[in-house]
């Protein structure tokens, strides 16, 4: 079964600062995908950003991008310039036809 | 479009009722997914549907839960009889392909 690893404790991170949160996962699976998800505190899930293993750029959308390392089974988001609606819990998921969601990285952005 | 829709959005009931969760994906959508959310256990995938047909149900817990989707725009999540761990965030999600998830609001359940 493939295995989503999201380690960080809760982050504070300062408003307009960059803030990288990490993903690992486990898997032999030659074609997958990867999902983040954000979930404010209101409780929804949104979409973020995706990235297909067999893309040969890292994602990117506005503020959010990806840092895809296939060799090292990372794909760890990035959100530049911090705002402070950016603080949300966020999960990684791991997408083929096995689903796996990570625990979540907890984020603060503190003016 | 209206984005995946859920019903009830929050249920309170009692130990040993039976809990009927609704929800309506987004039209053209042709995967369905039900998810579970605890603090302790994190997002957990219970089952979920590909063109109304279960494919992975390995994530229900037990024969307690049973979920149906008689059509295109319509599935059921049914807790029969519900215990307090079953208390829960339940989110519906859905899909084009094997794409991005669209996620429904979530049905709040306590059971007391």
């Amino acid at each position: 079964a493939q295995k989503i690893t999201q380690t960080q404790p809760g982050m504070f991170v300062q408003e307009k600062e960059a803030v990288t949160l990490d993903c690992t996962y486990d898997t032999s699976d030659p074609s997958y995908g990867l999902f983040w998800y954000k979930q404010p505190s209101s409780g929804e899930m949104i979409f973020l950003i995706y990235q297909g293993s067999y893309d040969q750029q890292n994602a990117t959308e506005g503020r959010y991008s990806l840092n895809f390392q296939k060799a090292r089974k990372s794909a760890n988001l990035v959100i530049s310039a911090s705002q402070l609606g950016d603080s949300a819990m966020y999960f990684c998921e791991y997408g083929n036809n096995r689903l796996a969601f990570g625990k979540g990285n907890q984020v603060v952005v503190i003016p | 479009d209206a984005g995946v829709i859920q019903s009830p959005r929050h249920e309170v009931t009692e130990m040993g009722q039976e809990v009927t969760l609704r929800c309506k994906p987004i039209s053209g959508h042709d995967y369905l997914f039900w998810y579970r959310q605890t603090m302790m256990r994190g997002l957990e995938l219970l089952i979920y549907f590909n063109n109304n047909v279960p494919i992975d149900d390995s994530g229900m817990p037990e024969d307690r839960f049973s979920a149906k989707m008689p059509n295109a725009s319509f599935s059921t999540l049914k807790i029969q009889p519900s215990e307090p761990r079953d208390s829960a965030v339940y989110f519906c999600a859905s899909s084009q392909g094997q794409d991005t998830q669209y996620f429904g609001p979530g049905t709040r359940l306590t059971v007391l």
